[in-house]
């Protein structure tokens, strides 16, 4: 079965400085991996996902995810953070070929970012 | 791009009654939803799987006759919490593939049973 761990509960950044999010799984086989971010009271907006491909992915709003199979991580960055950027970020894995299956969760980080 | 609409995006019911919601997609066929519960300040906790045309897939835990789900047409899937208690206040959120194996999420609806 699918796992994905985010390490941290809270990551706190100046604005301006460069932000990482971590997060890495547990999969069979190459795994599908999604970045969403969820802003108080809202639902969850996709980020960037890896599929196939190059390793680093790029995303909505500057953000972007590295692919590292040797270490299972798909850790989130962005080189400069906003303030509106504050909010949880979720990472989520799906087993390859797995048809219609959802999401596998971790559970989650909040992201602070501070002026 | 794809969009998944759910309504209501707020309801408040008394306890004892039920509640519907709707979860759309709105430019893309669906043939899976998928249902999912918030706590407060914790991660997505899946509930179902909604398969267009049969029965939905409960997870372990999950009463299927007290989360009474329908997928009856490509674009919709529709949660009804049964019955409801005030435990049952949560934050439900609907998701559903789409295109180029992408999960979309609607914006979720808040259920307070008082």
């Amino acid at each position: 079965a699918q796992s994905v761990a985010q390490p941290e509960d809270q990551v706190n950044v100046a604005e301006g400085n460069p932000l990482t999010v971590k997060c890495t799984y547990s999969v069979s086989g190459n795994p599908y991996l999604f970045w969403y971010v969820q802003y108080p009271n809202r639902g969850l907006q996709f980020l960037l996902k890896y599929i196939t491909g190059d390793n680093l992915v790029k995303g909505s709003y500057g953000f972007e995810a590295e692919f590292n199979k040797s270490q299972t991580s798909f850790h989130l960055k962005k080189p400069s953070a906003l303030v509106s950027d504050s909010a949880l970020y979720f990472c989520a894995v799906r087993a390859p070929n797995s048809g219609n299956t959802p999401l596998v969760f971790g559970k989650g980080t909040r992201l602070s970012v501070i002026a | 791009g794809a969009v998944v609409s759910q309504h209501p995006s707020w309801v408040i019911c008394k306890s004892g009654t039920s509640v519907k919601i709707e979860c759309r997609s709105l430019d893309f066929q669906a043939t899976t939803m998928f249902w999912y519960r918030q706590f407060p300040k914790q991660s997505l906790m899946l509930m179902a799987t909604s398969n267009e045309g049969s029965k939905a897939t409960y997870e372990q835990g999950v009463e299927k006759d007290k989360f009474l789900i329908n997928h009856a047409s490509l674009t919709l899937s529709t949660l009804t919490v049964t019955s409801a208690h005030p435990e049952d206040s949560s934050f439900y959120i609907c998701s559903a593939s789409g295109r180029r194996n992408t999960i979309y999420f609607g914006e979720g609806s808040w259920l307070t049973v008082v």
